[in-house]
């Protein structure tokens, strides 16, 4: 067990809907991460917060958003979603900025139908 | 960001050594070298990360050609717990890990 916690586990919806994912970091981490990983595109950084600021943005649609929040808990909002987006998200977390390990939760499997 | 090349997949038998390698020719002076590992159905987990030094912990040990060029990880003993994909990422901290396709290790009992 990482520490990193998300929710939900699992996630049906259809096209065109939103949907939010939530991550509660390793207690005292800064820093929390957004991961997606699909079949066919392996494990693809999304976005990076630390201590409430987005840090670094990486290939994440205009469709996707995410915040931190003063507790240090993350959410990632996907919207207007394809049969495309269908893929396990992972959030990271971490004492600091990088360098430091990466702590991962289990993911959010997401199905788009 | 360096490019890495890592065999697509490894075999051991249970309780023997596994050596793990990576190039990484185009790696920079301030690229630590990060490992992680996915076990099925999981998310990432840290191994190891070293600068030149070879590193040890308790889960694994890395050992880091003079040159930097290349890198070693080495399970002392493998178990059925370490099959995983394991993936070797060259990170200076200033941008975001890059997760290649990494190694597939299956370990036979």
């Amino acid at each position: 067990d990482s520490g990193v916690t998300q929710t939900p586990k699992h996630l049906i919806t259809a096209t065109g809907q939103r949907v939010t994912l939530r991550c509660s970091p390793r207690s005292g981490d800064l820093s929390v991460y957004w991961y997606q990983q699909s079949l066919d595109q392996g494990l693809q950084f999304l976005i990076h917060y630390y201590n409430g600021e987005e840090r670094a943005k990486g290939n994440i649609l205009e469709r996707f958003s995410a915040q931190q929040f003063p507790d240090l808990h993350s959410e990632l909002n996907l919207s207007s979603l394809e049969l495309g987006d269908s893929a396990l998200y992972f959030c990271a977390s971490s004492v600091g900025l990088p360098p430091y390990e990466q702590y991962f939760g289990p993911g959010t499997r997401l199905t788009v139908t | 960001d360096a490019k890495t090349t890592q065999p697509n997949s490894m075999e051991s038998n249970e309780e023997e050594p596994v050596h793990l390698p990576c190039n990484h020719s185009t790696i920079s002076g301030t690229d630590y070298i990060h490992w992680y590992r996915q076990l099925p159905s999981q998310g990432p987990e840290y191994v190891i990360h070293g600068l030149t030094s070879n590193v040890n912990n308790r889960m694994a040990s890395l050992a880091i050609a003079e040159d930097r060029k290349s890198s070693t990880l080495i399970l002392h003993r493998a178990t059925l717990r370490d099959a995983a994909v394991y993936y070797c990422i060259p990170n200076s901290g200033n941008t975001p890990l890059v997760f290649g396709k990494g190694t597939r290790l299956s370990v036979i009992a």
